[in-house]
């Protein structure tokens, strides 16, 4: 969860298409994994999560895949919508390690009409 | 999930002064945490606010400079002392509920003059 700049990664889709938004994480015992949503002004707020022994998970239309591999996470959101303009964190953490987030850098996602 | 309420929102405040930030969960809650968002970057997690005991610190971090409370379930309060410039930030508290979901306030948006 360490800064890397003062500018995120931005990524721009036209409303309607799909988005993958990606995120290396760092350590490759954690075995919990979040995506938050941050709008301007506001908290972080949890949007899915998935657990190590899974490789997919499906929420309303948005899909995370893990790729332990690689140590590789991505969120896709079907259909964006001007409202999911936001900026993207996916976090990781280790069961039973006190709960502590680390998150990744993040990615600005801008919705064009 | 529950939800989280931090006072104040913001505050302009002078070098050298301290200012006391409050959290406040409408439930009762296993953990709290505070983290450290720097204007434009990712998460830093500061300490974990552990009740009715002193909280547990992450590297770079110390109880002098950001004293913590916590004497009960529901709420938590993290002072910035003798303030710089450099601690100008956003500072988010954080709960991990029954439902094992870590959820966020909206944050305290500080600037030291």
């Amino acid at each position: 969860g360490e800064s890397v700049g003062l500018h995120l990664p931005t990524l721009s889709v036209q409303e309607g298409d799909n988005s993958i938004i990606n995120c290396a994480y760092s350590n490759s015992a954690s075995d919990y994994f979040i995506w938050y949503k941050q709008e301007s002004g506001k908290g972080p707020q949890f949007i899915i999560d998935i657990r190590s022994n899974m490789d997919k998970r499906q929420g309303q239309r948005v899909t995370v895949l893990l790729n332990k591999t690689v140590k590789h996470l991505s969120l896709q959101i079907a259909a964006t919508q001007p409202g999911d303009s936001a900026v993207y964190f996916c976090a990781e953490t280790l069961t039973g390690g006190g709960n502590k987030l680390t998150f990744g850098t993040g990615t600005q996602l801008k919705v064009e009409l | 999930s529950a939800v989280i309420s931090q006072k104040p929102s913001r505050d302009i405040c002078q070098r050298g002064t301290s200012l006391t930030i409050q959290c406040q969960v409408d439930s009762q809650v296993t953990m709290m945490f505070w983290y450290r968002q720097q204007p434009g970057q990712s998460l830093t997690l500061i300490a974990t606010a552990n009740q009715g005991s002193e909280a547990t610190y992450e590297s770079g971090f110390v109880i002098d400079k950001f004293p913590i409370s916590r004497p009960n379930l529901t709420f938590s309060t993290l002072t910035v002392s003798n303030m710089s410039p450099e601690d100008s930030s956003i500072y988010l508290c954080s709960g991990w509920d029954r439902y094992n979901e870590q959820f966020f306030g909206p944050g305290t948006r500080l600037t030291v003059l």
